[in-house]
């Protein structure tokens, strides 16, 4: 069962770029690493989704080094609704992702 | 497209007390999960079913969580009797299929809005 380590918190501004890097040292050949976000009182939300390289969509971007035994969420110019808490979960093999504490994220104005 | 549906969106109870929540999935989800999620601790999965059967209950604390999809749709989780360390968002989630498909991107797992229980 592939684990993630994440930071705890982090503290950004409104407009600067964020990168949040979650370490999964014992990720399988199947496993992809998703990103979820959640806002309180809320269920959380899929962010993006890869296996290798680079992947962006209109929200993130994922970068996957070769040895996939890590990951960096991107968020370009955060804004004071990018607070929130953010997952890394790697899996979708034969088991399920398991939720880690998660990234608390405070956007500062 | 519908998101993942849940109610109620909030429950208050004394212990002992018996509560249901009910989940209505994304149309064509065959695969459905009720997660615990305790404040300031990440989702915690208590039961996943593939259309109408289990595939994972290892977490779900039988003596008092129950959870049904017997149409392979809807989904209900009962807690009876409920205990004070039962107040948590109860959160409803589904996704296409499970597992890897080879070649393919892995199940995108979508969450509901959760219901809030609190146990006093």
């Amino acid at each position: 069962l592939a684990k993630t380590t994440q930071p705890i918190s982090m503290d950004s501004y409104e407009g600067q770029e964020v990168n949040i890097t979650c370490s999964h040292n014992n990720i399988a050949t199947n496993d992809y690493i998703t990103w979820y976000q959640q806002f309180p009182s809320q269920g959380p939300r899929f962010i993006i989704q890869g296996y290798k390289t680079k992947v962006t969509n209109e929200v993130a971007s994922l970068f996957i080094p070769a040895d996939r035994k890590s990951s960096t969420l991107s968020l370009p110019r955060v804004s004071l609704s990018d607070t929130a808490v953010y997952y890394c979960l790697v899996g979708a093999g034969s088991y399920i992702p398991t939720f880690g504490r998660g990234t608390s994220l405070i956007v500062h104005p | 497209e519908a998101g993942v549906a849940q109610s109620p969106r909030y429950k208050i109870i004394e212990k002992r007390q018996s509560v249901a929540f009910w989940c209505n999935p994304i149309s064509g989800h065959a695969t459905l999960y009720w997660y615990q999620q305790i404040l300031g601790q990440g989702p915690k999965l208590l039961i996943q079913f593939q259309n109408n059967g289990v595939v994972d209950d290892s977490q779900l604390p039988k003596d008092r969580f129950s959870a049904e999809r017997l149409k392979g749709v809807d989904s209900t989780l009962k807690i009876q009797p409920a205990k004070l360390e039962d107040s948590a968002v109860y959160l409803c989630a589904s996704s296409k299929g499970w597992g890897q498909i080879p070649g393919g991107s892995g199940n995108t797992i979508y969450f509901g809005e959760g219901s809030w229980l609190t146990v006093v």
